[in-house]
């Protein structure tokens, strides 16, 4: 099976830099997702890493190391529309993912 | 990148009634579709997966007698509710098993509630 562990909140202020964390246990792996979703809306794709290592989207850029069962996203210069509830997502076998409960992150002037 | 269309976005409907939710793929072939559910405040849990042509798989704990699911063409797959009641009132989104790498697309969602 899948377990994934992100924080429940985390607040932030704009212009600023945070970093939401997420370890993983997982029986099989095909690659890990961070999704953007919005109160009410469907989850938005941000980013997927499948090796080690940093990818770079403009603001947004997210970290693999599965050695560790470990992934981080990082949004620089931090907007009010950021405010939302960060996913985590594990792929595993049969193109299934399994997600986390989400980090609801709070921007503040 | 892939678009998946799903119909409608939200609906009220009565205890007992049944509800069909419809997802669509409008520029590529989708021979799987994941069906998840999403309860306020939580994450989103796959409820079953359907395949073009054969039987739907369904996540344990998940009544397939309820959920119907539907999977005709390789552009369409549909989850009807059957004989919904008020605790079946969800975020219901589907995502087509991604053609590719390295991307998941969603449908809109659609807001059940049961009254």
């Amino acid at each position: 099976g899948q377990n994934i562990d992100q924080p429940t909140e985390m607040t932030a202020t704009e212009g600023a830099i945070v970093q939401i964390n997420c370890t993983y246990q997982t029986s099989g792996f095909n690659g890990l997702f961070w999704y953007q979703q919005h109160a009410g809306e469907a989850p938005t794709f941000l980013s997927y890493n499948v090796l080690d290592g940093l990818e770079e989207k403009g603001r947004f850029s997210s970290f693999l190391s599965r050695s560790k069962g470990y992934s981080y996203l990082l949004l620089k210069e931090l907007q009010m529309k950021d405010s939302a509830s960060y996913l985590c997502a594990v792929r595993g076998n049969a193109g299934k993912s399994t997600f986390g409960d989400g980090t609801t992150l709070t921007v503040k002037p | 990148g892939a678009v998946v269309s799903q119909h409608p976005s939200w609906v009220i409907c009565k205890s007992g009634t049944s509800v069909k939710i419809e997802c669509r793929s409008l520029d590529f072939q989708a021979t799987t579709m994941f069906w998840y559910r999403q309860f306020p405040k939580q994450s989103l849990m796959l409820m079953a997966t359907s395949n073009e042509g054969s039987k739907a798989t369904y996540e344990q704990g998940v009544e397939k007698d309820k959920f119907l699911i539907n999977h005709a063409s390789l552009t369409l797959s549909t989850l009807t509710v059957t004989s919904a009641h008020p605790e079946d009132s969800s975020f219901y989104i589907c995502s087509p098993r991604d053609p590719g790498q390295g991307e998941a697309f969603f449908g809109q969602g659609t807001r059940l509630t049961v009254v």
